[in-house]
């Protein structure tokens, strides 16, 4: 069955620190992926999605992932980490053509 | 242009009672989702809609639960005798492909 997995339920970074939010997923074709941002009493956000080619996307807001298929992983990744940053992260793997199965979320917390 | 839009925002009912949550989706998306969203949760998927139809309503947890799209456009969630349980954000999302815009959704909250 398809699935996706966060392992990190919570992280904590300091402003200007690198980022990296773990996703692995299980599926058993090419999948679709994506990253999604989603801030207290918002929607969710898109940051960045992977169909085909080049393995490593970029995103809006400076994040960036990469797809491993040899790991099953699609991380999410950010350079330096604004305060504005903080928030919660959902990976998403899209399964045939339409439903999308979501990951259970990372809690982004950033120390000034 | 607009994007995907709920009705209404938040709902406060109580147990037993009947509730519609409503989605307006990106004007010329043929394709409709509904989530929910449980606290701490991801969202998960209820149903999909392509055109009038619903082509998979696999993730509609039980029979209290009924969605349509009689136009091809609106669509509306329908849950009937509420439990605590249903309490929830639940989340609607359109697509003219592969990638799906979302609502900012409804909180339902169940007394």
């Amino acid at each position: 069955a398809q699935s996706v997995t966060q392992p990190d339920i919570h992280i904590t970074v300091s402003e200007g620190a690198s980022l990296e939010l773990r996703c692995n997923y299980s599926y058993g074709a090419t999948p679709y992926l994506f990253w999604y941002v989603q801030s207290p009493g918002q929607g969710l956000q898109l940051l960045l999605k992977y169909f085909s080619g080049d393995t490593l996307v970029q995103g809006i807001k400076g994040f960036e992932a990469e797809f491993k298929r040899s790991q099953s992983s699609f991380n999410l990744r950010k350079p330096s980490v604004h305060w504005s940053d903080a928030a919660e992260y959902f990976c998403a793997v899209g399964a045939g053509t339409y439903k999308y199965i979501f990951g259970t979320g990372t809690r982004l917390k950033v120390l000034a | 242009g607009a994007g995907v839009s709920q009705t209404p925002s938040n709902k406060v009912t109580e147990k037993g009672k009947y509730v519609e949550l409503r989605c307006d989706p990106i004007s010329g998306h043929t394709a409709l989702y509904w989530y929910r969203q449980s606290l701490g949760q991801g969202p998960e998927f209820l149903i999909y809609f392509q055109g009038t139809g619903a082509a998979d309503d696999s993730g509609l947890p039980n029979d209290r639960f009924f969605a349509v799209r009689p136009e091809g456009s609106v669509s509306t969630l329908k849950i009937q005798r509420t439990e605590r349980g249903d309490s929830a954000v639940y989340l609607c999302a359109s697509s003219p492909g592969s990638e799906q815009f979302f609502g900012p959704g409804t909180r339902l909250t169940v007394l």
